[in-house]
């Protein structure tokens, strides 16, 4: 089955420091890869949607320019939480679909991020 | 609005069978995935129906009906470790991916 990666699986970071979260689809192409934040108990949230080579449609209530993605291969996005504060710290989960067969997202493992 | 409805929490006996409700009113339809989320852990696929009727994959079978807007999770043979979070999400006309808000089922010995 297809294989979405995420990296680091967690990370502790100094509120105002900067983080960046990868995700790599190891055996197919994604055309369109999403990211989510979980907070404790709570569903998943869709933050933004990305295709490879454009910007990402970020949800209402995401800042963009504090939650910058991009998407320049098709087996690579990135998120860089900026600035990061306390508020921050949460799950967050990348999932990549690729351009052809039924509409699934594979999920990468997560990153769990904790801001002190 | 969009919007999916599943229970919140259900409780069973391991050994016994769970049925897990979701029902949804969407801005059309492409299908209903349905996956299970352990505990800190990324959502894993379970299933997907885009055609009524009941699509059986071992112990876990998954049941859609598109004129009511309503699919179900059956689960048999209850084992401690399918304790987690089922997820029920829909995908929309622009196959956009509407999740509900899960529901939680603990597994009593």
């Amino acid at each position: 089955g297809a294989v979405v990666s995420q990296h680091p699986s967690w990370v502790i970071c100094k509120s105002g420091t900067s983080v960046k979260i990868e995700c790599r689809s190891l055996d197919f192409q994604a055309t369109t890869m999403f990211w989510y934040r979980q907070f404790p108990k709570q569903s998943l949230m869709l933050m933004a949607t990305s295709n490879e080579g454009s910007k990402a449609t970020y949800e209402q209530g995401v800042e963009k320019d504090k939650f910058l993605i991009n998407h320049a291969s098709l087996t690579l996005s990135t998120l860089t939480v900026t600035s990061a504060h306390p508020e921050d710290s949460s799950f967050y989960i990348c999932s990549a679909r690729g351009a052809t067969g039924f509409h699934e997202q594979y999920f990468g493992p997560g990153t769990r991020l904790t801001v002190t | 609005g969009q919007n999916i409805d599943q229970p919140t929490e259900m409780t069973a006996t391991e050994g016994a069978i769970v049925q897990i409700n979701c029902t949804y009113q969407t801005s059309g339809f492409n299908g209903l995935f349905w996956y299970q989320q352990h505990a800190g852990e990324a959502p894993t696929f379970l299933s997907y129906n885009v055609l009524d009727g009941l699509e059986e994959k071992g112990r876990f079978s998954s049941f859609l009906s598109r004129s009511k807007g309503y699919s179900y999770l059956l689960l048999k043979e209850l084992q401690m470790k399918d304790s987690a979070s089922y997820l029920c999400a829909v995908t929309d006309s622009n196959y956009q991916l509407i999740w509900g808000a899960g529901t939680k089922l603990i597994i009593k010995p």
